[in-house]
Parts: C-alpha cells; sequence; structure tokens
C-alpha cells in the first residue's frame, strides 16, 4: 500500500518570496507522483506529475518538483510566488502499473501568499 | 474537449434522507472515481468504475454506493444521511494510460442538516 505525507499544513510566504511544499511517501513499489492545486470552491487541476525519466519535473504555473528515490520525496517548488497562488495544495502517488491503481493524497498543504 | 461535469454543484439534505450526485467524465474517459472531501480527514477514496464495473472501493460504509452507465456516466448514491456526510464530492476521470492521474470536477457540495 501507498501513503503520503505533508508534513505542513499550512505555509505563510510574502509575495515574490521563493517556496517550497514538502512531500514525502511510501511505497513497497514504484509509483507515479501528483501534485494537484485546488483554488476554493473548485476541483482539483494537475500542477504537475512524475512518470519517469528526468528528476526534475516542470509543471504549470512555475511551479516544479524534484523526485528524490532515495528520500521517498517529491517536494514542489517555485522561486517567486504571486498572491495568485493561494490555494492548497496536495500531493498524490499512485502504484507503478495495473489497472485498478488508485491515486492516493496527502492531507493537503495551504499556502497562503501575503502582500 | 468539455471537463468532467458534476451536478448539482450544491445542496441541502437533512438527517436521514437520500441524495443522488450525478457526474459526466471526459468524452472517451472510461474510468470514473468518487473522493470524499472534508476538512477532517482530507481527500478520501469512496469507489471507481470502469466499463460500468466497480473495480475499487474504499474503506466507507455500505450505505454509499455507484452505479455507471453504458455512457460512462456515474451516479454516487448516499442514503440514510448523516451530519457526517456533510462534505465535498469529487468525481474524476481517467483516460486510457493507467498511469493513475485523474481529472476533476469541480465537486458536489452537501450539507446535511
Amino acid at each position: 500500500a501507498q501513503s503520503v505525507t505533508q508534513l505542513d499544513s499550512q505555509v505563510p510566504v510574502f509575495e515574490e518570496a521563493p517556496v517550497e511544499l514538502r512531500c514525502n511517501y511510501s511505497s513497497s513499489v514504484s509509483v507515479y507522483l501528483f501534485w494537484y492545486v485546488q483554488y476554493p470552491n473548485q476541483g482539483l487541476q494537475l500542477l504537475l506529475k512524475y512518470l519517469s525519466g528526468s528528476t526534475l519535473v516542470k509543471g504549470i504555473n512555475g511551479f516544479e518538483a524534484e523526485f528524490n528515490k532515495s528520500q521517498t520525496s517529491f517536494h514542489l517548488r517555485k522561486p517567486s510566488v504571486h498572491i495568485s497562488d493561494t490555494a492548497e495544495y496536495f500531493c498524490a502517488v499512485s502504484a507503478y502499473g495495473g489497472a485498478t491503481n488508485k491515486l492516493i493524497f496527502g492531507t493537503g498543504t495551504l499556502l497562503a501568499v501575503q502582500p | 474537449k468539455a471537463g468532467v461535469t458534476q451536478t448539482p454543484r450544491y445542496l441541502i439534505k437533512t438527517r436521514g434522507q437520500q441524495v443522488t450526485l450525478s457526474c459526466s467524465p471526459i468524452s472517451g474517459h472510461r474510468s470514473v472515481s468518487w473522493y470524499q472531501q472534508t476538512p477532517g480527514q482530507g481527500l478520501q477514496f469512496l469507489f471507481e468504475y470502469f466499463s460500468e464495473t466497480q473495480r475499487n472501493k474504499g474503506n466507507f460504509p455500505g450505505r454509499f454506493s455507484g452505479r455507471q452507465f453504458s455512457n460512462s456516466r456515474s451516479e454516487m448514491n448516499v442514503s440514510t444521511l448523516e451530519l457526517g456526510d456533510s462534505a465535498l464530492y469529487l468525481c474524476a476521470s481517467r483516460g486510457y494510460v493507467d498511469t493513475g492521474e485523474l481529472f476533476f470536477g469541480e465537486g458536489s457540495r452537501l450539507t446535511v442538516l
């Protein structure tokens, strides 16, 4: 079984500052990794995904994440945040292969960008 | 290409009633998953349907059920509603490549009074 840990429930940051949202996962098999963003009263939107290949993954809105297999981490970063980045961010994992794999989510990190 | 469509967006029910939520996946997607989102429990997997068959189920009581139709549209039903069923119910569909990537609708927000 897989599990995801997002240690920070809330991350306050000033506009134009860099930010890192942490995600660690646990799995006995190879995994696919995802970051989703949720704006108020909306569904989840895919930010980026790691399926294979380069461990540095670039996504939408200037976000990127690095897959670190030895540390079982997939931290999300942005060099300069904007007010509009205020939202809840979810890390998720699914097992490699198989037609019945499901997405397991972390508890989310609220990114609060202040002017 | 239209996204995942969920109806209704908002609804209010009282304890003991039942509710049916609807989800239309992205055209061509045959898999539909349902998640419950609450402030206390976060995102919890309810079930997944593929080609009208349930192929995965989360840890929810039997009051929660679902089905999928031949056009891939899905419904979920909650019977004998409890206050704790108040939540945002999210539907998601996936394409042919089983990487686990999901495309979400905007959700149906259920309030149980």
